[in-house]
């Protein structure tokens, strides 16, 4: 089944910026997410990208998309510690209506 | 204002006993969706729903019973059967159709002792 990967811990300090990485297995891909979870908290979703795309910007957030190497990547500019969270890749595949996640990345931001 | 509402927020059960979890959704959503998360895990799909009185099974259905009597509810059972039920329990909602994001509740954190 589909498999998506992403590192567990990253720590930046207040201002700099923060890049987020995952890869996934199935070459199917049509939609790719990312979420954001504050502890104690559900998933907020925060941007998506479809498979045809290879950036996208959203104010602060800027997600890539590399199909050949099924890489894919959000960048936060300017981090700040209210972006102190665990963020989560998560796709789905064509004909799918279930997503499928990442273990989540825990993103740390010190002043 | 629209969203998912899960309650409660924390819930404690004795070992053995059948627990059941509420989740409304007030977005006219037709699909629903029960993940389990456990710390270093991820969220793992435990049932989903994209039609009324209709229900597949997740990869971890084992142990648990869902119903979709009604559009806006998704109740899950957790069962004397599920053999470590303690985990933090997330409802989600989408429109009809694949490639649909999900939107997300608060989460129910569930203690078995």
């Amino acid at each position: 089944g589909e498999d998506v990967e992403q590192s567990l811990f990253l720590s930046v300090r207040e201002g700099d910026s923060s890049v987020i990485n995952c890869t996934y297995t199935d070459s199917s891909s049509t939609y790719l997410y990312w979420y954001k979870q504050e502890p104690g908290a559900g998933l907020q979703l925060l941007t998506y990208i479809f498979s045809n795309m290879d950036m996208k910007q959203d104010q602060r957030l800027t997600v890539l998309l590399n199909k050949k190497d099924k890489h894919l990547s959000l960048r936060i500019a300017d981090t700040q510690t209210g972006d102190s969270a665990i963020y989560f890749c998560a796709d789905t595949l064509s004909g799918y209506s279930t997503l499928t996640f990442g273990k989540g990345t825990m993103l740390l931001v010190s002043p | 204002d629209g969203g998912i509402t899960q309650s409660p927020k924390y819930l404690f059960r004795k070992e053995g006993q059948n627990v059941t979890l509420s989740c409304e959704q007030n977005l006219n959503h037709d699909a629903m969706y029960w993940y389990r998360q456990d710390p270093g895990q991820g969220l793992r799909l435990i049932y989903y729903s994209q039609i009324v009185n209709d229900f597949q099974k997740g990869d971890i259905a084992e142990g648990y019973s869902v119903s979709r009597e009604k559009k806006e509810s998704f109740p899950l059972t957790v069962t004397s059967a599920q053999k470590n039920p303690t985990a933090f329990y997330l409802c989600a909602s989408s429109t009809k159709g694949a490639n649909s994001p999900l939107h997300f509740g608060n989460g129910t954190r569930l203690t078995v002792t």
